[in-house]
């Protein structure tokens, strides 16, 4: 089965300062990979995914993800943080092989804070 | 589009008491799911259903139960609530989109205590 590895459970970085935040998954073959933001009190929002279209994958608000088959890895970054970022953002996987089932598999989540 | 709802929005229950929480959506997706939320534990799957009448457990099912009679519904059941059920539920749905990702779209969520 697949999972998900977010390093960390909390991010700190100053307003202006690179975002940057780790993903690793295990599966045997590339799989769909999502990540999503969750703001205060609010339900979880995509951010972008992956869908072996392109390795480097733009999403909303400006950030942007890198899919490494080498490294497994599928982490987040943003060049400059504003205060707006900071929420909690989650990582996830779905295996190509799920079809119908169509589950995601979530990592624990990590929470961005931006210093001003 | 209102996307997906969750109804109600926050509850507070007594050990033993019974519950159920609303899931609507209305974008004809044929997929749902009932999550939960706890500190440090990410979101967990506790049932989903692939369509209208049909349901399976997750990776949290014990304790709850579900039920899909109509596409755009799907409830989730407490029958006898624990405090271990005190949790932030979320509901999502999805299609197979773009490249067949099934992208789940999430509803606000439901904050449930139970003491």
């Amino acid at each position: 089965a697949q999972s998900v590895t977010q390093l960390g459970s909390h991010v700190s970085v100053s307003e202006g300062a690179l975002v940057l935040l780790r993903c690793n998954y295990s599966s045997s073959v590339p799989p769909y990979l999502f990540w999503y933001v969750q703001y205060p009190n609010q339900g979880l929002q995509l951010l972008l995914k992956y869908t072996s279209a392109a390795t480097l994958v733009k999403g909303i608000n400006g950030f942007e993800a890198e899919f490494k088959k080498s490294e497994t890895s599928f982490h987040l970054t943003k060049p400059s943080a504003h205060m707006s970022d900071a929420a909690e953002y989650f990582c996830a996987v779905r295996g190509v092989w799920t079809g119908a089932n169509s589950k995601l598999t979530f990592g624990k989540g990590i929470t961005l804070s931006v210093r001003p | 589009n209102a996307g997906v709802t969750q109804t109600p929005k926050f509850r507070v229950l007594k050990t033993g008491q019974s519950m159920t929480l609303l899931c609507a959506q209305d974008m004809n997706h044929e997929y749902m799911y009932w999550y939960r939320q706890d500190p440090g534990m990410g979101l967990r799957l506790i049932h989903y259903s692939v369509g209208e009448g049909t349901t399976a457990k997750g990776e949290v099912p014990d304790g709850y139960n579900v039920s899909r009679l109509k596409k755009q519904n799907f409830l989730l059941g407490l029958e006898s609530a624990a405090p271990s059920q005190t949790s932030v539920y979320f509901c999502a749905s999805s299609y197979p989109g773009q490249g067949n990702s099934y992208e789940q779209y999430f509803g606000p969520g439901t904050r449930l205590t139970v003491t």
